[in-house]
């Protein structure tokens, strides 16, 4: 149990373009989500943190206007890389805990390129 | 503010050796612990955790780490090292309350090799 899946698992885009990366739990209500960037070599960094049906808090530094994160429902929420840069290739990782659960599930990751 | 540090950033051992990864945090009070682990291009796997309770906690693939809160460390540790163990891993602090309650912070990592 406690599956959570991405999508796209990599994805080559334009600079300038908007990409969409869905984070699914397949088998568990997922009340909050979690999303992180990982530069090659190095640690996750939290981006933010969703709940269901509430706006996404944003870690400082974090430009919310260029990361959208949408939680719409208990299995799925999404963040939109809007304007998307060079700079922005990263490997995003989304995770996902349920209600009264504290352990995060981790999703597999979609790696990120902008040329 | 709670922050992990990984000291070794890249370790080598034999198949067969054991194997100890460090890992020392820094948090205001009794932290949630946990170790991941990544294969390239992958997410992370969760080895073990500590909540609270007994100090030495046992987690899959025959691994195990000792909470001691006198030296602010989680060792992670494996009697006998497989192959297979070759990852990267990463230790992580968890907030116990208020507005960090639920999230992680990470270490940078500790990439382990295994030599036949």
């Amino acid at each position: 149990g406690a599956v959570v899946s991405q999508h796209p698992s990599w994805v080559i885009c334009k600079s300038g373009t908007s990409v969409k990366i869905e984070c699914r739990s397949l088998d568990f209500q997922a009340t909050t989500m979690f999303w992180y960037r990982q530069f090659p070599k190095q640690s996750l960094m939290l981006m933010a943190t969703s709940n269901e049906g509430s706006k996404a808090t944003y870690e400082q530094g974090v430009e919310k206007d260029k990361f959208l994160i949408n939680h719409a429902s208990l299995t799925l929420s999404t963040l939109t890389v809007t304007s998307a840069h060079p700079e922005d290739s990263s490997f995003y990782i989304c995770s996902a805990s349920g209600k009264l659960s504290y352990e995060q599930y981790f999703g597999p990751g979609t790696r990120l390129t902008v040329t | 503010a709670q922050s992990v540090t990984q000291p070794d950033i890249h370790i080598t051992v034999s198949e067969g050796a054991s194997l100890e990864l460090r890992c020392n945090y820094s948090y205001g009070a009794t932290p949630y612990l946990f170790w991941y682990v990544q294969s390239p291009g992958q997410g992370l796997q969760l080895l073990l955790k500590y909540f609270s309770g007994d100090t030495l906690v046992q987690g899959i693939k025959g691994f195990e780490a000792e909470f001691k809160r006198s030296q602010s460390s989680f060792n992670l540790r494996k009697p006998s090292v497989h192959w297979s163990d070759a990852a990267e891993y990463f230790c992580a602090v968890g907030g116990a309350g208020g507005t960090s309650y639920g999230k992680l912070t990470f270490g940078q990592g500790t990439i382990l090799t295994v030599h036949p």
